[in-house]
Formats: C-alpha cells, sequence, structure tokens
C-alpha cells in the first residue's frame, strides 16, 4: 500500500524553463508535507515544506502547491538550472493523534529530473 | 556545522552473514531515524528514537534487524543473518525537534549493502 506516489519516474527539462514535479497522497491523516532533493552518492537533503493549512510555499526558485481535495502535490522550479538535476522525494507526515506533534515521514518513489543546458 | 556521519559508506557480505552499520547524528539532536531505501524506491523508516528510547520499530524486521542508541547519541544498526533481499542502502536522520511542528530530517550519504 503505498501512500505517496510519484507517477513520473523521470522528467527532462531546457535551462531556463519551468520544472513540475508531481506527487500524489491516500492518507487523509497526512498534514504536512516536504521536499527532499538527492545527488548521487549522498544523503537526501531537505529543499522546501507546506503545511496543510496552506496552499502554497515560496522559496527563492522554489514554490510547492498543495491541493488537499485532490491529495496532490506539485514542486514548481523556476527557472531550472543544470545544478538542480538530482531526485526529487516528496515526503508526508500526519499530525499524531491529539495534536500534540508530527509522526514518521513517508516517502515517495522519487523522480529523477534531468536539466539540460 | 557537522554533518550526520555515517559508516561504512560499502559493504558487501555474503547471505546469512552479519553486517553493522552506525550513525553519529548532528550534535543536539534528540530524535534519529534509521532508513531503507531500495533501488528505485524512497526511503522506508526502519527504526525512530528519541534521545535513547524507541519511538517507532514498527517496520523493523526484528527476527533479523536490531538497532541501538547508547547514551542518546550514536545509534549502530545490525543485520544478522543477511538476506539477499536486504541489499539496499541504509540512511541514517537526525532532527532537532523530534516528532514536533516542521519534522524536517537531516540524512546521512548512507552505507550501500550488498549481500551476495
Amino acid at each position: 500500500d503505498q501512500q505517496v506516489k510519484q507517477n513520473s519516474p523521470s522528467l527532462s527539462v531546457q535551462e531556463g524553463r519551468i520544472s513540475i514535479l508531481n506527487c500524489d497522497y491516500t492518507n487523509s491523516m497526512f498534514d504536512y508535507f516536504l521536499w527532499y532533493k538527492k545527488y548521487p552518492a549522498e544523503g537526501p537533503t531537505f529543499l522546501i515544506s507546506i503545511s496543510s493549512i496552506k496552499d502554497k510555499n515560496e522559496d527563492g526558485r522554489f514554490t510547492v502547491f498543495l491541493n488537499k481535495s485532490a491529495k496532490h502535490l506539485s514542486l514548481h522550479i523556476v527557472p531550472s538550472q543544470p545544478g538542480d538535476s538530482a531526485v526529487y522525494f516528496c515526503a508526508a507526515s500526519p499530525y499524531n493523534a491529539g495534536g500534540t506533534s508530527y509522526g514518521k515521514l513517508t516517502f515517495g518513489q522519487g523522480t529523477i529530473l534531468t536539466v539540460h543546458p | 556545522e557537522a554533518g550526520v556521519a555515517q559508516s561504512p559508506r560499502y559493504k558487501i557480505i555474503e547471505k546469512r552473514q552479519s553486517v553493522a552499520f552506525w550513525c553519529n547524528p548532528i550534535s543536539g539532536h534528540a530524535t534519529l531515524y534509521w532508513y531503507q531505501q531500495i533501488l528505485g524506491q524512497g526511503p522506508k523508516l526502519l527504526i525512530q528514537f528519541q534521545n535513547n528510547g524507541v519511538v517507532d520499530d514498527s517496520q523493523l524486521p526484528k527476527d533479523r534487524f536490531s538497532a541501538e542508541r547508547l547514551k542518546g547519541v550514536d545509534s549502530t544498526l545490525k543485520i544478522q543473518p543477511a538476506k539477499l533481499e536486504d541489499s539496499a542502502v541504509y540512511l541514517c536522520a537526525s532532527s532537532l525537534k523530534g516528532a514536533t511542528a516542521k519534522n524536517i530530517q537531516y540524512f546521512g550519504a548512507g552505507t550501500r549493502l550488498s549481500v551476495l
């Protein structure tokens, strides 16, 4: 039972254009969402996050959009740069019963982004 | 600030052998996580420690996997005996506030295990 899905295994984009990475989830208890970026031979690094009380969060070239009714989130990178080429994972976390803490992260399978010069 | 340190980086063993991985989290981080990442999949949580206590080990195959976090700092993950399907990258992560708001986890580079 895969609760977080990234249906596109790979994405190829030209430098300067927009990259859009998508993620779908099934668990309605998920309340906090994160994107991680991973370069080869390195661990994932945190990129950007969004809480379910928002529908958009922006940080420089990176923007995450959340559509709770569709259980869908997306990461937009504008403009894309060759250094953005990496594997991108979305992850989701529920808010624990009692509303006092966030639970464990569940990751998607990842999308390989390649930005061509 | 030093990141999450893991060793070894690579390990090749034969099935039924035992193996151990070590992790040193970021200084001051109370929560430590071990993940298993099989090729083509996202990381899957094996066990979560808060200081030296286990918070979640629901996905840890306890018949062969064990983990400990002595003194609430370093941690070791052991597999005994290893199976072919244990071939994966084992990632260690730590977070400052534990299971609280903004559960941002910081990952080490991982240990790539090949079981032959």
